[in-house]
């Protein structure tokens, strides 16, 4: 069965510090892996996904195979990343999107 | 750019009174979902319709119906509503035809059964 686990319900960081939502997901497939965010008063939105090895508002994702995680990173935190953040797997051939519980991330100034 | 349209808002409900939820999208999407987004448990599917004319059971499908109107359409029902179904409800759509593929929601539907 797909899982995806974040075991950070809250994670507070100052401005400029490095920031690391951790995600792990349990899938005996190839996976697709993804994080969305929703901002205080916004819409739940894609951040980014494994298969584009992007950086997106300074966040990087890589996904670790033998550990099977997927955690999200960014060097230098900014009070507008405040946001929850969910990792979300979906397993090839599949529609269904499968999402963690979230992470609340709150930076302080 | 609409989106995803849901109604209504915000919704209270004495247990055991029925409800619809409605969402659509003009997106021209193949594929529908319904989410509830409960504090420490996450975003949970309740069903999907991965294309008109389909759908399917998600994670807790108990106590709700779908019906995948038209394209555009994919409503959310409550027979008898109970407490255990406050929440917070999204709907979503994406094209449905790649696994890597990004889900839009709706701005939510927030449900207290009293």
């Amino acid at each position: 069965a797909q899982r995806v686990t974040q075991p950070e319900k809250l994670l507070s960081v100052f401005k400029g510090a490095p920031v690391e939502l951790k995600c792990n997901y349990s899938y005996s497939g190839s996976p697709e892996l993804f994080w969305y965010v929703q901002y205080s008063r916004q819409r739940l939105q894609l951040l980014l996904r494994h298969i584009s090895r992007e950086s997106i508002k300074g966040f990087t994702a890589d996904l670790n195979k033998g550990e099977t995680s997927f955690h999200l990173k960014k060097p230098f935190a900014q009070e507008e990343d405040s946001a929850m953040y969910y990792c979300a797997l979906r397993s090839t051939g599949f529609q269904k999107l499968v999402f963690g519980t979230g992470t609340r991330l709150l930076v302080s100034p | 750019n609409a989106g995803v349209t849901q109604t209504p808002k915000f919704q209270v409900l004495k247990t055991g009174q029925s409800m619809t939820l409605q969402c659509a999208q003009d997106m021209n999407h193949n594929s529908m979902y319904w989410y509830r987004q409960d504090p420490g448990m996450g975003l949970r599917l309740i069903y999907y319709s991965a294309s008109e004319g389909t759908t399917d059971k998600g994670e807790v499908p108990n106590g709700y119906n779908v019906s995948r109107l038209n394209k555009r359409e994919f409503s959310l029902r409550l027979e008898s509503a109970a407490p255990s179904q406050t929440s917070v409800y999204f709907c979503a759509s994406s094209e449905g035809q790649e696994p890597n593929e990004k889900l839009f929601f709706g701005s939510g539907t927030q449900l207290s059964v009293l």
